[in-house]
């Protein structure tokens, strides 16, 4: 069974540049969640989507945005890239709704550098 | 968001037991205790969950205090490919979806 797949693996842009980052969930899971990685913060939740609807958002500014389609494929999309925004960016699915308790099974994530 | 606390780093030995604490003294009726592990160049990895009871999986056990404010995650033989950051995390799905609020963890090593 294929796991959680995100493209690319690695991308490299400079500020002020827009960025759309992609990720394929474990065939079956509806939910998708988007969570940023960096040495000084951690790991931090960005968004969840289930059916195509946003059901949760982390405190991150609106540069960063997603969607999910209806094959539950995601998007996220960060405009006007900062130096800050370098970062690991993880997506995970699940199979159910979010108030499903089901475990997240991870991709092994899009590492973003900003020149 | 209820919070944990855990050791910085710990050590074991290939072959032997490792108990992993994590102390979340404001937890909530509604919160479930998530572990998961993140092996070095990976995303996280789920192992276990539970909200009362103690729980056992393939990977793991994962033992709650009475009282709800500890559990400890117990690797039964530790391998070198156990090395990882361990993260103890309190879910709470009715009230705020399924995300996942990760603290610092705990970076395991594991001698041969």
């Amino acid at each position: 069974k294929a796991g959680v797949t995100q493209t690319p693996r690695y991308l490299i842009k400079t500020r002020g540049q827009q960025v759309t980052l992609s990720c394929s969930p474990i065939s079956g899971h509806r939910s998708v969640s988007w969570y940023q990685q960096t040495p000084g913060q951690g790991l931090q939740f960005l968004f969840e989507y289930f059916s195509e609807t946003q059901r949760n958002k982390g405190n991150f500014p609106g540069r960063f945005s997603g969607r999910q389609f209806s094959n539950s494929r995601s998007e996220m999309n960060v405009s006007t890239l900062e130096l800050g925004d370098s970062a690991l960016y993880l997506c995970a699915s699940s199979w159910g709704p979010p108030q499903s308790n089901q475990p997240q099974h991870f991709g092994d994530g899009t590492r973003l550098s900003i020149l | 968001d209820a919070k944990t606390t855990q050791p910085n780093s710990m050590e074991s030995n290939e072959e032997e037991p490792v108990h992993l604490p994590c102390n979340h003294s404001t937890i909530s009726g509604t919160d479930y205790i998530h572990w998961y592990r993140q092996l070095p160049s990976q995303g996280p990895e789920y192992v276990i969950h539970g909200l009362t009871s103690n729980v056992n999986n393939r990977m793991a056990s994962l033992a709650i205090a009475e009282d709800r404010k500890s559990s400890t995650l117990i690797l039964h033989r530790a391998t070198l490919r156990d090395a990882a950051v361990y993260y103890c995390i309190l879910r709470d799905d009715y009230n705020q979806g399924g995300k996942l609020i990760f603290g610092q963890g705990t970076e395991l090593s594991v001698k041969p």
